[in-house]
């Protein structure tokens, strides 16, 4: 079956980078995402990744995959107090059916 | 423009009753699910439907029992609501992959269920 697992917290200064880490037990994960959750609110899709793919940058966010390991990381630069949150990786598979799995969250707390 | 939306926002009831939460979104997707997120954040998926058809039913009680009266709908229904049910519930849609899309899923804001 497939799991996915995360740290629970990361705590970070202001201006430093995040790092939220991930990793994966199924070898047939197909896409690769980060969805982020504010206090209240919903989901939101940061990012994704195919798994072909090693690394995507897109602004502030930086994905990298390590399919080898089943490794995935997000990476923010210059950490603001608004992206305190808790952080989602999920995966899709790719035969079956289309339902993310998700992993348990990051609570990132952003230190001032 | 809401892409996915979800109502009521909050549903406070009590044990026994039965209550619904809608969805619908105006993405044009083929797919939509319901995802149930615990006390502690975990987040889990309940059903999927494509095209009005149930897809994906993972080993959710009866007493759930979700609705598509089209594509761009998928309704909740519970039944005899226990205290165990209370959570936050997420509806979410995607484009199908054979369109060419990465199954990405938008998702609505959230239904907070709580059961007295």
């Amino acid at each position: 079956g497939e799991d996915v697992e995360q740290s629970l917290f990361l705590s970070v200064r202001e201006g430093d980078s995040s790092v939220i880490n991930c990793t994966y037990t199924d070898s047939s994960s197909t896409y690769l995402y980060w969805y982020k959750q504010e206090p209240g609110a919903g989901l939101q899709l940061l990012t994704y990744i195919f798994s072909n793919m090693d690394m995507k940058q897109d602004q502030r966010l930086t994905v990298l995959l390590n399919k080898k390991d089943k490794h995935l990381s997000l990476r923010i630069a210059d950490t603001q107090t608004g992206d305190s949150a808790i952080y989602f990786c999920a995966e899709t598979r790719i035969f079956g059916n289309e339902k993310l799995t998700f992993g348990t969250g990051t609570r990132l707390t952003i230190i001032p | 423009d809401t892409a996915v939306s979800q109502t009521p926002k909050y549903l406070v009831t009590q044990m026994g009753n039965d209550k619904s939460i809608k969805c619908e979104q105006n993405l044009g997707h083929d797919t939509m699910y319901w995802y149930k997120q615990d006390s502690k954040k975990f987040l889990k998926i309940m059903f999927s439907y494509n095209n009005k058809e149930l897809i994906i039913n993972e080993t959710v009680p009866n007493r759930f029992s979700p609705k598509s009266p089209d594509k761009a709908h998928l309704n909740l229904h519970i039944n005899s609501l226990e205290l165990g049910d209370s959570a936050v519930y997420f509806c979410a849609s995607s484009q199908d992959r054979w369109r060419g899309s990465t199954d990405t899923q938008y998702f609505g804001p959230g239904t907070r269920l709580t059961v007295l």
